[in-house]
C-alpha cells in the first residue's frame, strides 16, 4: 500500500521557538494532505486540509498564523507550530490522498513544548 | 450533520475470544467507511473500507466488517482474538458532497484490551 512518512516522530523544544512538522507521500502524489491533533486517549481532530499549490484551509477554531502549513509540492506538506507554548504539545498525524477516496496516515508527531 | 457513533469506550476480551466492535453513523446516501486501528505512540493503519459492493468487507489481521444500510451499522468482528489486537480502533465516514476535500467524519474510537 501507499507509504506516507512523517518526521519527526517525537521533538521537544522550547516554549517560545518554532517547530517544523514534515509529512512526505513516498510512492504516490498527495493531491491533499490533512493534518490532524490527537489529544490523549481521544479522537483525532481536523486541524487543516491542503491542496498541493494552494492556501490550506484551516477548521474553525484552528489558528492559522499559529499552526503554518505549506503543501508546496505532490509528495510534501509541512506544519508548522510557531511560538509553541506547553498548551501545543500534543500527537499531530498527517495523512494523505492522491484523489481517491482512501488516505494513507503517517506515523505521528509527538510535540512536546517545555 | 454527519456522525459516527461506536458506542463502547472500552472493551476487554480474553485472547481467542470472537470481537465485535460497534459503528453507527448518520449518512444521507452511500457512505464511504472505513476502519482504522492505531496502536499507542503510533499512526493510524487502514483495516478494511465499504465503498460498494458486497456488504462483507474484509480486511487485514482477520478482521471483517459488515455494513447494513438498514441499522446504519458497519460494526468491525474477528472470530479470535489474538494479545497483538489490543489498540485503539476507529471508524470513520467520507464526508459527502464535499468534493475532492472530502474529509474523513471520526467516531471517538474503542480502546480494545486483551487478556491472556
Amino acid at each position: 500500500g501507499a507509504v506516507v512518512s512523517q518526521h519527526p516522530s517525537r521533538v521537544i523544544c522550547k516554549s517560545g521557538t518554532s517547530v517544523k512538522i514534515e509529512c512526505r507521500s513516498l510512492d504516490f502524489q498527495a493531491t491533499t494532505m490533512f493534518w490532524y491533533r490527537q489529544f490523549p486517549k481521544q479522537s483525532l481532530m481536523l486541524m487543516a486540509t491542503s491542496n498541493e499549490g494552494s492556501k490550506a484551509t484551516y477548521e474553525q477554531g484552528v489558528e492559522k498564523d499559529k499552526f503554518l502549513i505549506n503543501h508546496a509540492s505532490l509528495t510534501l506538506s509541512t506544519l508548522t507550530v510557531t511560538s509553541a507554548h506547553p498548551e501545543d504539545s500534543s500527537f499531530y498525524i498527517c495523512s494523505a490522498r492522491e484523489g481517491g477516496l482512501e488516505a494513507f496516515f503517517g506515523q505521528g508527531t509527538r510535540l512536546t513544548v517545555v | 450533520a454527519q456522525s459516527v457513533t461506536q458506542p463502547d469506550i472500552h472493551i476487554t476480551v480474553s485472547e481467542g475470544a470472537s470481537l465485535e466492535l460497534r459503528c453507527n453513523y448518520s449518512y444521507g446516501a452511500t457512505p464511504y467507511l472505513f476502519w482504522y486501528v492505531q496502536s499507542p505512540g503510533q499512526g493510524l493503519q487502514l483495516l478494511l473500507k465499504y465503498f460498494s459492493g458486497d456488504t462483507l468487507v474484509q480486511g487485514i489481521k482477520g478482521f471483517e466488517a459488515e455494513f447494513k444500510r438498514s441499522q446504519s451499522s458497519f460494526n468491525l468482528r474477528k472470530p479470535s482474538v489474538h494479545w497483538s489486537d489490543a489498540a485503539e480502533y476507529f471508524c470513520a465516514v467520507g464526508e459527502e458532497n464535499a468534493g475532492n476535500n472530502r474529509k474523513l467524519i471520526w467516531g471517538l474510537g474503542t480502546s480494545l484490551a486483551v487478556n491472556p
